[in-house]
């Protein structure tokens, strides 16, 4: 079965400061996709960043960035340079079977960055 | 492009009525699905539909909860009868293509069960 794991219920990150949040996967399928959304404290879902399990290179967004390291089963999610708007929940995501259509979340790590 | 739109943003209704949950995808995306976010269960999908047609709706709860996409730009989800436990906010999603490389989610309808 696949599913998602985020162990950091919670984060604190200094501003200005890199934050590193963890996710690891588990899967039998051997083409998958790995994402990260985040969801600030009004409640909409915003696309940060994609992976695919074939991609030879880690996704680089802007100051997001995914260190995926396919053997560990893990898709940490890197933000550099911490904002305050970074404060938030990010939710890892897999998308799999045949056509990719499902996909399942983590259950979340609060992120909040401190002046 | 104006996003998934969803509608009502919240929702709060009486135990035993009917309730219905309307999405607008984005022009030109062939998936959409609902997804239901509670605590204690996370992100939930509920179901999904390709050009209008319903895929897997394998994660509907129960018989109470259905979902219909007449056409490319509308689509609801209805409880009927709803109870406490249906509360909880519902996000519908739209994707271009698959593989889900990208989806835009919708800004949620929270919806109160009291």
């Amino acid at each position: 079965a696949q599913k998602i794991t985020q162990t950091q219920p919670g984060m604190f990150v200094q501003e200005k400061e890199a934050v590193t949040l963890d996710c690891t996967y588990d899967t039998s399928d051997p083409s998958y996709g790995l994402f990260w959304y985040k969801q600030p404290s009004s409640g909409e879902m915003i696309f940060l960043i994609y992976q695919g399990s074939y991609d030879q290179q880690n996704a680089t967004e802007g100051r997001y960035s995914l260190n995926f390291q396919k053997a560990r089963k893990s898709a940490n999610l890197v933000i550099s340079a911490s904002q305050l708007g970074d404060s938030a929940m990010y939710f890892c995501a897999m998308s799999y079977s045949g056509g990719y259509q499902k996909v399942t979340f983590g259950i979340g790590t609060k992120l909040q960055v401190i002046p | 492009d104006a996003g998934v739109i969803q509608s009502p943003r919240h929702e709060v209704t009486e135990m035993g009525q009917e309730v219905t949950l309307r999405c607008k995808p984005i022009s030109g995306h062939d998936y959409l699905f609902w997804y239901r976010q509670t605590m204690m269960r996370g992100l939930e999908l509920l179901i999904y539909f390709n050009n209008n047609v319903p895929i897997d709706d394998s994660g509907m709860p129960e018989d109470r909860f259905s979902a219909k996409m007449p056409n490319a730009s509308f689509s609801t989800l209805k409880i009927q009868p709803s109870e406490p436990r249906d509360s909880a906010v519902y996000f519908c999603a739209s994707s271009p293509q698959t593989p889900w490389t990208e989806a835009f989610f919708g800004q949620g309808t929270r919806l109160t069960v009291v």
